[in-house]
């Protein structure tokens, strides 16, 4: 199984950094996805690692260590838009299930 | 391109009805993924199914779910005698054909609430 751990909250300036940080135990492991989910809607993809480093995409950088079992969603220069549910999640060895966790509330204060 | 698609958005029923949920994928997807999230939680998954396949149906309650995707037409998500602690968020997602996919696309779910 899986078992993922993010923090509940976090809230943040606009034009501010905020590292999202996302500790995993798995019994098996293929990729780490980052979704964006606003409050009753969708989650959407923002990024996928699944080799160690870094992945930048704009406002928003994903990190990976697999020895570590350690990711963080950076996201730089807030905007409003940007408060959200942040949501990490991994895929299991099997290349298809997606394990969850609990999801990171940001709000981005003016 | 239309997204994947989901109806009702809304769903009310009465303790002991039945829900039916439908899933209509991504154009060329034939992967087909069921999530649950409950209030403050994280979304769980539930049912993995490609055409007229269930593939992997491990995270479903044993009792009253089941799942289908026929060859033709939306994936459906059908629970029988619903409960209050069946109220949640449930979600659908699709992907490609022939590699599972990197990326899961979620449709916008369907809102049961039961009373």
């Amino acid at each position: 199984g899986q078992n993922i751990d993010q923090p509940t909250e976090m809230t943040a300036t606009e034009g501010a950094i905020v590292q999202i940080n996302c500790t995993y135990q798995t019994s098996g492991f293929n990729g780490l996805f980052w979704y964006q989910q606003h409050a009753g809607e969708a989650p959407t993809f923002l990024s996928y690692n699944v080799l160690d480093g870094l992945e930048e995409k704009g406002r928003f950088s994903s990190f990976l260590s697999r020895s570590k079992g350690y990711s963080y969603l950076l996201l730089k220069e807030l905007q409003m838009k940007d408060s959200a549910s942040y949501l990490c999640a991994v895929r299991d060895r099997n290349d298809y299930k997606l394990s969850f966790g609990a999801g990171t509330t940001v709000t981005v204060r003016a | 391109n239309a997204g994947v698609m989901q109806n009702p958005r809304h769903l009310v029923r009465r303790r002991g009805q039945e829900a039916r949920l439908r899933c209509s994928p991504m154009k060329g997807h034939s992967h087909v993924y069921w999530y649950r999230q409950l209030p403050e939680e994280g979304l769980k998954f539930m049912v993995y199914l490609q055409k007229e396949n269930i593939i992997d149906e491990s995270g479903m309650p044993k009792e009253r779910f089941s799942a289908e995707f026929p060859k033709e037409g939306p994936s459906i998500l059908r629970i029988q005698q619903v409960v209050r602690g069946d109220s949640a968020a449930y979600f659908c997602a699709s992907s490609p054909p022939g590699k599972s996919g990197d990326e899961q696309y979620f449709g916008p779910g369907t809102r049961l609430t039961v009373t």
